[in-house]
């Protein structure tokens, strides 16, 4: 069982503050990483996929990026709205389309 | 294009009885996989379908099982249900082509053993 972890487990931030989690996970060769942002009562949807040490992706506010050599993945989001008030995960996929999550991280934007 | 549809989206049932989940993925979609999510936990891998056969599979007992059929549609089966099987369960559709495509979800069935 690979472990991923993310951290914190839930943030509270006020409209317009900017915000970073944590996606961490063993340095070792994997397919790639996935984003996902969660809000309640919907599903799933993908922000990001990355696979190369140092990947920057950016939508919007929100951007990631990759350091596979130590194991970990940064999400930032920039100036957050309510509407940015999601769980969002990460995943690490190593065999083939076989992905493991991370627990999440839960953020809520107070206007 | 229609998303990925789950049914049923709600579910009770009692322990020691069996429940069939339904998933229907995204047309050309050839690769469904399934999650449980309980409380506190992430999404738990339980296996992945690809042209009906098990490609992958998770750490589940045997009582969780699945299947696909040919035209992608998957099911998963819980035989004796325990009261710790209460989970949302999610299933996702892959496209077609590259090796850690994104996964598209559906909405979930939210399963609770009583």
């Amino acid at each position: 069982i690979l472990n991923v972890e993310q951290s914190p487990q839930s943030l509270h931030v006020q409209e317009g503050d900017s915000t970073n989690f944590t996606c961490s996970f063993p340095s070792s060769n994997f397919y790639a990483l996935h984003w996902y942002r969660w809000e309640t009562a919907k599903s799933p949807e993908a922000l990001f996929v990355m696979t190369l040490n140092g990947d920057e992706k950016k939508k919007g506010r929100i951007s990631a990026t990759l350091n596979t050599k130590e194991g970990y993945s940064y999400l930032y989001i920039k100036g957050s709205q309510p509407e940015d008030s999601a769980t969002y995960l990460c995943a690490l996929i190593y065999n083939f389309n076989k992905f493991y999550f991370g627990s999440g991280t839960k953020l809520n934007v107070k206007p | 294009k229609a998303g990925v549809t789950q049914t049923p989206r709600y579910l009770i049932k009692t322990r020691g009885q069996q429940v069939t989940l339904s998933c229907s993925p995204i047309s050309g979609h050839r690769s469904v996989s399934w999650y449980q999510q309980t409380p506190g936990q992430g999404l738990q891998f339980l296996f992945e379908y690809f042209s009906e056969t098990q490609r992958n599979k998770g750490n589940f007992p045997g009582r969780f099982s699945g299947r696909q059929f040919s035209n992608s549609r998957s099911e998963m089966n819980v035989s004796t249900l325990e009261l710790g099987d209460s989970a949302l369960y999610l299933c996702a559709s892959t496209p077609p082509g590259g090796v850690a495509d994104t996964q598209y979800f559906g909405p979930g069935t939210r399963l609770t053993v009583l």
